[in-house]
């Protein structure tokens, strides 16, 4: 069955810290690839996304993004947290776009 | 920068009666879609229209739910008689084409009592 999978429901890191947020997908072939943040009462700001190519993908805030085919997964990284990174991650997937599913997110908590 | 508005950002109804959740998309934008977080869980997809048809939809899209762009910049979703199941945040999204980015609105949290 095709599914997307945020093993992590919350994570807490300190300021200034290294992150990486996991995100593993089944799907017969390689799906389009996303990385969405969600504030507090807030919609949905796309972080970043791969259709092809460069398997090292960056986006915005500082973010990035590896797709490893072998291992099914699209984690997401930054090298430094800042305190306003804390937020709701989702991980999302479109075999053409037109039907994107998300996983169940990640919370991010800040510690100063 | 370009976005997409949902209107209300609230809105709170009783079970049995309909509601209809709008969205403007961004103007240059073919592909709307709709989608839905209940609270604590997943964004889960709606349905997505195109050239004034659905295109797809998931299970949850059943008969009481409809989708119509009355006019060239509206995107509405109508809940024909809602559940307290129904209670969610409704994103709006649009794309310029398939294979290209959504850009979501900021939602409507819908209540029903």
């Amino acid at each position: 069955a095709q599914s997307v999978t945020q093993p992590d429901i919350h994570i807490t890191v300190s300021e200034g810290a290294s992150l990486e947020l996991r995100c593993n997908y089944s799907y017969g072939a390689t799906p389009y690839l996303f990385w969405y943040v969600q504030s507090p009462g807030q919609g949905l700001q796309l972080l970043l996304k791969y259709f092809s190519g460069d398997t090292l993908v960056q986006g915005i805030k500082g973010f990035e993004a590896e797709f490893k085919r072998s291992q099914s997964s699209f984690n997401l990284r930054k090298p430094s947290v800042h305190w306003s990174d804390a937020a709701e991650y989702f991980c999302a997937v479109a075999l053409n776009n037109n039907d994107m599913r998300f996983g169940a997110g990640t919370r991010l908590t800040v510690k100063p | 920068e370009p976005e997409v508005t949902q209107t209300p950002s609230h809105q709170v109804t009783q079970m049995g009666q309909e509601v209809i959740l709008r969205c403007v998309p961004i103007s240059n934008h073919l592909y709307f879609y709709w989608y839905r977080q209940i609270l604590g869980q997943k964004v889960e997809f709606l349905v997505s229209f195109y050239n004034n048809e659905i295109s797809e939809k998931s299970e949850i899209f059943d008969d009481q739910f409809s989708v119509e762009r009355p006019d060239g910049s509206n995107f509405t979703l109508k809940i024909r008689s809602t559940k307290l199941e129904d209670s969610a945040m409704y994103f709006c999204a649009s794309s310029f084409g398939l294979g290209e980015t959504q850009y979501f609105g900021p939602g409507t949290r819908l209540l029903v009592l």
